[in-house]
């Protein structure tokens, strides 16, 4: 079946560096790629729908500036946490689907805790 | 604006049947799917629901309703490592998927 591989599975960084979390899908090809973030015991909430070789496109509330996404290849997309605060710390989840009408397919997960 | 609605918790006894209920308003329909998330964990794909009617598999079964804009997943034998969030989702008219809140189900021995 469809895999997504997400990495890293959690980090640890301090305020004001930048994280980087991949998002790789391993046995298709993904011209659209989405990612989420996740606070504890609530749902996914979607921040940005990545399109390869074009812009991202984000969620209203969502910086652009802060969540930098690039999606260079057809089965890589990166998610970029720049100068990260600690509110900034959540799980942030990405996935891919192999075609319009079938399931998403999600990365294991980040666990992103900024001190 | 656009609305899933599912139990925030339910709690159930081992060996039992759960049904969690999803109910939804989206700016039109490209399919409802049921995911599982453990704690920490990504979701999993559970079933995919596009006509009406009821798809099994396994000790899950998932319920469609077109137009009564309903949907429930039915969980039967229920085991320990069935606790988890159950998370209700459409694909609305342009293929976004709209999540529910999901529903914590408890499993007591």
């Amino acid at each position: 079946g469809a895999v997504v591989s997400q990495h890293p599975s959690w980090v640890i960084c301090k305020s004001g560096t930048s994280v980087k979390i991949e998002c790789r899908s391993l046995d298709f090809q993904a011209t659209t790629m989405f990612w989420y973030r996740q606070f504890p015991k609530q749902s996914l909430m979607l921040m940005a729908t990545s399109n390869e070789g074009s812009k991202a496109t984000y969620e209203q509330g969502v910086e652009k500036d802060k969540f930098l996404i690039n999606h260079a290849s057809l089965t890589l997309s990166t998610l970029t946490v720049t100068s990260a605060h600690p509110e900034d710390s959540s799980f942030y989840i990405c996935s891919a689907n192999r075609g319009m009408n079938t399931e998403a397919f999600f990365g294991q997960g980040t666990r992103l805790t900024v001190v | 604006g656009q609305n899933i609605d599912q139990p925030t918790e339910m709690t159930a006894t081992e060996g039992a049947i759960v049904q969690i209920n999803c109910t939804y308003q989206t700016s039109g329909f490209n399919g409802l799917f049921w995911y599982q998330q453990h704690a920490g964990e990504a979701p999993t794909f559970l079933s995919y629901n596009v006509l009406d009617g009821l798809e099994e598999k396994g000790r899950f079964s998932s319920f469609l309703s077109r137009s009564k804009g309903y949907s429930y997943l039915l969980l039967k034998e229920l085991q320990m490592k069935d606790s988890a969030s159950y998370l209700c989702a459409v694909k609305d008219s342009n293929y976004q998927l709209i999540w529910g809140a999901g529903t914590k189900l408890i499993i007591k021995p």
